[in-house]
């Protein structure tokens, strides 16, 4: 049963940091993994999605990189900014699961100080 | 272009109501899901749908809940005789044919007093 785990829960930084998000999954058959980001009391907002043959996407100051044979993928947030003060959130949609299934981690929540 | 439209946002019954949600997909998709947020828990997925059939309800419990996606209409998910436990924000999300970007509503909102 794939198990999504998300490292650290909570996260505070400065603006200006640079800093890196860890999601880690238990099985390796995984079809793609996703990343999202989630304000207080809102929906999902996709960031970005990595299929399963990609080692990484990049969209602005995100970048997000899957490394399938060790069960781990990374946000990198760049040049953070207050903005970014958000409850980020890893899914994996496995290949055993129907589509739409996704495994989501309990999210780490940052928080970037002016 | 709306995006996937859930309502009502906030929704407060007591225990043994029922509660009523329902979601409209973005338009041109035709495949619905449904997901649910306990407190302090991650989001877990509740049942997959495409206009009137239910494709996986694996994530569903056995008792109480049910969701329908009808020809003409939006999707609904029902809790029957709601208790305590069933507090929590309900997403709904949609995808096209493919399945692999999935847009996900502003959820629904429930609480049982």
């Amino acid at each position: 049963k794939q198990e999504v785990t998300q490292i650290p829960a909570a996260l505070s930084v400065p603006e200006g940091e640079n800093l890196v998000l860890n999601c880690s999954f238990t099985d390796s058959a995984i079809y793609n993994l996703q990343w999202f980001r989630q304000d207080p009391g809102k929906g999902l907002t996709s960031l970005l999605l990595i299929q399963s043959s990609q080692r990484e996407q990049t969209s602005g100051r995100l970048n997000a990189s899957l490394d399938k044979s060790s069960g781990r993928s990374t946000l990198y947030i760049a040049a953070s900014q207050p903005g970014d003060s958000a409850t980020y959130l890893c899914a994996a949609m496995d290949y055993g699961g129907s589509q739409g299934n996704l495994i989501f981690g309990k999210g780490t929540k940052l928080s970037v100080k002016p | 272009n709306a995006g996937v439209m859930q309502n009502p946002r906030h929704l407060v019954r007591r225990r043994g109501q029922e509660a009523r949600l329902r979601c409209s997909p973005m338009k041109g998709h035709s495949h619905v899901y449904w997901y649910r947020q306990l407190p302090e828990e991650g989001l877990k997925f509740m049942v997959y749908l495409q206009k009137e059939n239910i494709i996986d309800e694996s994530g569903m419990p056995k008792e109480r809940f049910s969701a329908e996606f009808p020809k003409e209409g939006p999707s609904i998910l029902r809790i029957q005789q709601v208790v305590r436990g069933d507090s929590a924000a309900y997403f709904c999300a949609s995808s096209g044919t493919s399945g692999n970007t999935i847009y996900f509503g502003e959820g629904s909102w429930l609480t049982v007093v």
